[in-house]
């Protein structure tokens, strides 16, 4: 596709029910970025890929939370045991993943709202 | 460290009106980028503009400008003859030069009102 695609759109779980976000990045975008964006709040990073090399798990909250990615494509965030205070939206971006190349930019998809009850 | 300040958590006015957006950044680099994101409600959020720091001439889009001053370490964002349409929450970043680390200010809401 053209874009970043999500899904789903919207997850509404049950306090301790595990879930699973999926992202497509651009074709062709080797670096992919996950973030957590709680209601009115700015974007928390929680894990960068970049190609075959091993992930940035810096900004995952708790172990939890963990992310995986086939080679240079779909990447999926899992969220065991879900607590209320999950309920954000996650947002996935990718880029080029030329990180000293001026051309570098995230482009983001339109992200999925998850409501943990 | 990497920082990036949007003092201006939300900001009201009337249609037609100019506004200006701060964005002031903090790094020890001497090459970055620096980028504006707008969210609309729709909550996806669109790619504005990327400026590298070797480059501070000014650009202009349309209705929106920006204003890129390394003296003050700013990178604001004006948007004139608001319209509607330009209501959203805007996001200023940073990301220095050979690293893949995006840092995001917390954004500014616009409100542009009928």
């Amino acid at each position: 596709g053209a874009g970043v695609s999500q899904s789903p759109s919207n997850k509404v779980t049950e306090k301790g029910k595990d879930v699973e976000l999926r992202c497509d990045p651009i074709s062709g975008h080797t670096a992919l970025y996950w973030y957590r964006q709680r209601l009115g709040q700015g974007l928390e990073f929680l894990i960068y890929f970049q190609g075959n090399s091993a992930p940035d798990k810096s900004g995952l909250p708790s172990d939890r939370f963990s992310a995986e990615r086939t080679g240079e494509s779909v990447s999926t965030l899992t969220i065991q045991r879900t607590q209320q205070e999950d309920s954000a939206v996650y947002l996935c971006a990718s880029s080029l993943g030329l990180a000293g190349a001026p051309t570098d930019t995230q482009y983001f998809g339109p992200g999925t709202r998850l409501t943990v009850l | 460290a990497q920082k990036v300040t949007q003092v201006q958590t939300e900001i009201s006015v009337v249609e037609k009106e100019d506004v200006t957006l701060d964005c002031v950044y903090e790094t020890r680099d001497t090459t970055y980028y620096l980028f504006w994101y707008k969210q609309p409600p729709s909550g996806e959020l669109v790619f504005l503009i990327r400026r590298n720091s070797f480059d501070e001439q000014n650009e202009i889009s349309g209705r929106y400008s920006w204003n890129f001053q390394k003296s003050t370490s700013s990178f604001n964002f004006t948007i004139t003859a608001s319209q509607v349409v330009d209501s959203a929450v805007y996001f200023c970043a940073l990301r220095d030069s050979g690293t893949y680390k995006y840092i995001f200010g917390t954004g500014t809401r616009l409100k542009v009102l009928a």
